[in-house]
């Protein structure tokens, strides 16, 4: 089965710059998560979809984050304008929803460097 | 805000058991205990939940407390590979079924050595 694919793994940036990160999840799964992990720290949560609709994004900056879940499927992550603290590992999953809702499964996540 | 206390990090020895508390004293009636890894550059990886009945799989075992206060990890046989984060996490089901999303705390660092 394949896994949750994500790209590029890495990327560096100016500050003030723009970047976008793209995920597909495992096929079949309606949610799916984006998560930022700083060094050091466990990740956290930026946000959460169902199908194309938003669950939860109640900790994803809007100011210069943003992200969409077109068709149900691909998910893209935006960040504009990136400042030095967006350095992290940006972190997608994806699960299937149903009565007992399993386990998360992650991608390898991107990496971004912010100078 | 994490609802999980864990040691920020153990060691064990190869082929020993390896035994990751965890607590997690305000847990509702409703939420499941979860346990998940993260190697080194991977993203992170089930291992196995449960709710109040004890749990095991072909990579752990999971004892919950009969108060459900508290839980522990066990790898019955740790390798090297073995070596890496450790996150207990409680995990409640929305009514509309999506499923609440993970909230990681800091986790155990397992540091597994010959």
């Amino acid at each position: 089965e394949a896994g949750v694919a994500q790209s590029p793994r890495y990327k560096i940036i100016e500050k003030r710059q723009s970047v976008a990160f793209w995920c597909n999840p495992i096929s079949g799964h309606a949610t799916l998560y984006w998560y930022q992990q700083i060094l050091g720290q466990g990740p956290k949560l930026l946000i959460q979809f169902q199908n194309n609709g938003v669950v939860d994004d109640s900790q994803l900056p809007k100011d210069r984050f943003s992200a969409e879940r077109l068709k149900g499927v691909d998910s893209t992550l935006k960040i504009q304008p990136a400042k030095l603290e967006d350095s992290a590992v940006y972190l997608c999953a994806s699960s299937f929803s149903g009565p007992n809702t399993g386990e998360l499964f992650f991608g390898e996540g991107s990496r971004l460097t912010v100078l | 805000d994490a609802k999980t206390t864990q040691p920020p990090s153990m060691d064990c020895a190869e082929g020993r058991a390896a035994n990751l508390p965890c607590n997690h004293s305000t847990i509702s009636g409703n939420e499941y205990v979860y346990w998940y890894r993260q190697i080194h550059s991977q993203g992170p990886q089930y291992i196995i939940h449960g709710l109040k009945n004890n749990e095991t799989n072909e990579m752990a075992s999971l004892i919950i407390t009969e108060d459900r206060k508290s839980s522990t990890l066990i790898l019955p046989h740790a390798t090297l590979r073995d070596t890496a984060v450790y996150y207990c996490i409680v995990r409640g089901l929305r009514a509309n079924q999506a499923g609440t999303a993970l909230i990681f705390g800091k986790g155990t660092t397992l540091s597994v050595s010959s």
